[in-house]
């Protein structure tokens, strides 16, 4: 069973272009990230929801716009998509914020813009 | 200054030594703190923790920490090819709801 999966795993699209990815968990937990892994490997946090509730709101541009329908959904809209986001996209749950040291992540969804 | 650092590496080890990484952090309150481990083109996965000074073993992996001197490291022993991995250090910063990752050391082990 598949604890944090995403979809697509591949998204390629040209620039200007909206997308958006989804993240689903089913090991009950309250809390969702999204992450941005760039070609230097380093990973950045994006948002964060628990219990459908945005907890974290890092600076990105205004472009991103998560959505959390359910705390077991996670979703992430992208507009007007640029050159700069081709990236690593990593969704990940913890049991709750307290516990956001022990995370559990998706396979990732590698987004090119070209 | 980075929150959390670490050398980037490349580390390069033969088969059965011993890999040592080091991580650094910036914020004195921070309590807790875990080693991630990242194959090529796969996702993070969480391979240990610590929250109190002193050194935790698990198997054929060592976390130490010392608050004192803000540093934190993973030793693994009988390094083995499949140990071949970037491993990030993270950080749960006071009074945040994140977690900091470090930008991860590249280690190889070669046969």
């Amino acid at each position: 069973d598949t604890a944090v999966s995403q979809t697509p795993k591949y998204l390629v699209t040209q620039m200007g272009n909206d997308k958006s990815i989804k993240c689903e968990q089913n090991l009950g937990h309250d809390t969702m990230y999204w992450y941005k892994q760039d070609s230097k490997k380093f990973l950045k946090i994006m948002f964060s929801y628990n219990n459908k509730e945005l907890i974290i709101n890092e600076t990105v541009p205004n472009r991103f716009s998560p959505k959390s329908p359910d705390k077991a959904h996670l979703n992430l809209h992208i507009n007007s998509l640029e050159l700069g986001d081709s990236a690593v996209y990593f969704c990940a749950s913890s049991q709750a914020h307290y516990e956001r040291g022990e995370q559990f992540f998706g396979p990732g969804t590698r987004l090119t813009v070209l | 200054q980075k929150e959390v650092e670490q050398n980037s590496g490349p580390l390069s080890v033969p088969e059965g030594a011993i890999a040592s990484l080091n991580c650094t952090y910036s914020d004195r309150g921070s309590q807790s703190f875990f080693w991630y481990r990242q194959y090529s083109g796969k996702s993070p996965e969480l391979i240990m923790s610590i929250y109190s000074n002193g050194d935790k073993e698990d198997g054929r992996f060592t976390a130490q920490l010392n608050k004192a001197s803000q540093y934190v490291s993973l030793l693994i022993r009988d390094s083995q090819p499949s140990d071949s991995a970037t491993y990030l250090c993270a950080v749960t910063p006071p009074n945040d709801y994140k977690l900091s990752f470090g930008a991860g050391t590249t280690v190889t082990v070669r046969a």
